[in-house]
């Protein structure tokens, strides 16, 4: 099993709903990831977690607040977002991290916040 | 700011051989050259890496300049299911993966 599966598919939100995208690997990945990608933009890395610990965090707002329950679920919880926010959400994983280190990503989420 | 310079777009005809050229002119000895793709409405996908040596795999063939500082992706024969984004990526100190603009890939029937 190869695949990087995330849930919702498509999410529509208020600024004042509070709603999680869902991610999942069952590769033994022990590295996994968040990014944002705007339309036409390439994917901007949010967070990192590593052996189910947050390894990185590049200055995202607190209104997403990731959680790694274990190291085969990586969860991105929102919460009061702006409609600047709006965007494909995609979750990645790894076999660790190193220079060498293919990800495999999931489909997205494609959200949209009014 | 990601490490790697790609032009904007490309244009090839189906079934020909397509060059994607990347310049990395700052890569350090110890620097991977990642390509991954993105088709649209789709995440990325990983396409090849390598170090120092040429590599090959079944989606493409990956040329590795002497200096390292320029790499150039093949792949054999386009079809129009190659259309895409094209990013080369050099992970930074963090191991991540740092995105530039990426290739944006045209096939023509």
């Amino acid at each position: 099993d190869t695949e990087v599966t995330q849930t919702p598919k498509h999410l529509v939100m208020g600024m004042t709903n509070k709603k999680s995208l869902k991610c999942e690997q069952h590769m033994g990945h022990r590295a996994m990831y968040w990014y944002k990608q705007k339309a036409k933009k390439p994917p901007e890395l949010m967070f990192v977690y590593s052996y189910e610990k947050l390894s990185i965090n590049e200055s995202v707002p607190s209104r997403f607040s990731p959680e790694c329950p274990n190291s085969s679920l990586l969860n991105l919880h929102l919460h009061a977002l702006q409609p600047e926010d709006s965007a494909l959400y995609l979750c990645a994983s790894s076999q660790d991290r190193t220079q060498s280190g293919v990800q495999f990503f999931g489909p997205g989420t494609r959200l949209t916040v009014l | 700011d990601a490490k790697t310079t790609q032009p904007n777009s490309m244009e090839s005809n189906e079934e020909e051989p397509v060059h994607l050229p990347c310049n990395h002119s700052t890569i350090s000895g110890t620097d991977y050259i990642h390509w991954y793709r993105q088709l649209p409405s789709q995440g990325p996908e990983y396409v090849i890496h390598g170090l120092t040596s040429n590599v090959n795999n079944r989606m493409a063939s990956l040329a590795i300049a002497e200096d390292r500082k320029s790499s150039t992706l093949i792949l054999h024969r386009a079809t129009l299911r190659d259309a895409a984004v094209y990013y080369c990526i050099l992970p930074d100190s963090n191991y991540q993966l740092i995105w530039g603009a990426g290739t944006k890939l045209i096939i023509k029937p």
